[in-house]
C-alpha cells in the first residue's frame, strides 16, 4: 500500500460526459502528479501541482483539467469524452523532488 | 519523440538466475533515473533510483548501473524469483526543469521469472 489513494477504482460512462477522477496523496507530500496509461502505452504524465499550484505540464488535452486543494487532494477533470480517453489513470504523489509513490489507478471506459 | 526507451517488451529468465533489464535516454538533461514495478491492475511501485552524479546504486537483490556518456542504465536481479515477475518500468527526471519534476518514463519489460 503506497498510501495513495484513488477514487472511483472502476469508471463506466459515454462519450460527450463528464468525469471527475479524485486523488489523496500520502500523508506529508506536496505534490501530487497526474499519469495516463492507455491501452498498450507507457505512463504519459499529464499534469503537476505543488501545494495548490500547477506546476508542470505535460500532454494534457484542453478538455482535462486538475486542481489541488487546500488539504492536498486532488482532482482530475474529463469532459467531452471520446472512446480514445478510455485509459487507466494514476496519481501519483511525493515530496517535491523524491520518488513518486503511485496509487492504484482509476480505470476509465468510454463507451 | 521517445526519450526513454525500453527496447526488450520481454524477458524470461530462470528462477535464481540474473535478470537483467536495459534502459536508454536521449535526453542529457535528465539527472535521475528510477524503476518502477507494476503488477496487473496496480499502481507502479518504486523500486530503486539514482542520481546522475553515481554510477551504481544497491538494494538488496537490486542493483541500478547509470552510464551516462552511453545514456544507459540497467536494473539487475540477483537472484531472481518468481515473485519479481511483472511489468518494469524505467523513469527520467530533470531537476533543471525548472517547471518541476515530472517523470518520463518507458515503454516497459515484462519480466518471467519461471521457477
Amino acid at each position: 500500500d503506497s498510501g495513495v489513494t484513488q477514487t472511483p477504482k472502476h469508471l463506466i460512462t459515454a462519450t460527450g460526459q463528464r468525469v471527475t477522477l479524485r486523488c489523496s496523496p500520502r500523508s506529508g507530500d506536496l505534490s501530487v502528479y497526474w499519469y495516463q496509461q492507455s491501452l498498450d502505452q507507457g505512463l504519459q504524465f499529464l499534469i503537476q501541482y505543488y501545494n495548490g499550484e500547477e506546476r508542470a505540464k505535460g500532454n494534457i488535452l484542453e478538455r482535462f483539467s486538475a486542481q489541488q486543494f487546500p488539504d492536498l487532494h486532488s482532482e482530475l477533470n474529463l469532459s467531452s469524452l471520446e472512446l480514445g480517453d478510455s485509459a487507466l489513470y494514476f496519481c501519483a504523489s511525493s515530496v517535491y523532488r523524491d520518488e513518486q509513490f503511485f496509487g492504484p489507478g482509476t480505470r476509465l471506459t468510454v463507451l | 519523440d521517445q526519450q526513454v526507451k525500453q527496447n526488450s517488451p520481454s524477458l524470461s529468465v530462470q528462477e535464481g538466475r540474473i535478470s537483467i533489464l536495459n534502459c536508454d535516454y536521449t535526453n542529457s538533461m535528465f539527472d535521475y533515473f528510477l524503476w518502477y514495478k507494476k503488477y496487473p491492475a496496480e499502481g507502479p511501485t518504486f523500486l530503486i533510483s539514482i542520481s546522475s552524479i553515481k554510477d551504481k546504486n544497491e538494494d538488496g537483490r537490486f542493483t541500478v548501473f547509470l552510464n551516462k556518456s552511453a545514456k544507459h542504465l540497467s536494473l539487475h536481479i540477483v537472484p531472481s524469483q518468481p515473485g519479481d515477475s511483472a511489468v518494469y518500468f524505467c523513469a527520467a527526471s530533470a531537476t533543471r526543469w525548472a517547471s518541476g519534476s515530472r517523470l518520463t518514463f518507458g515503454e516497459g519489460t515484462q519480466l518471467t521469472v519461471n521457477p
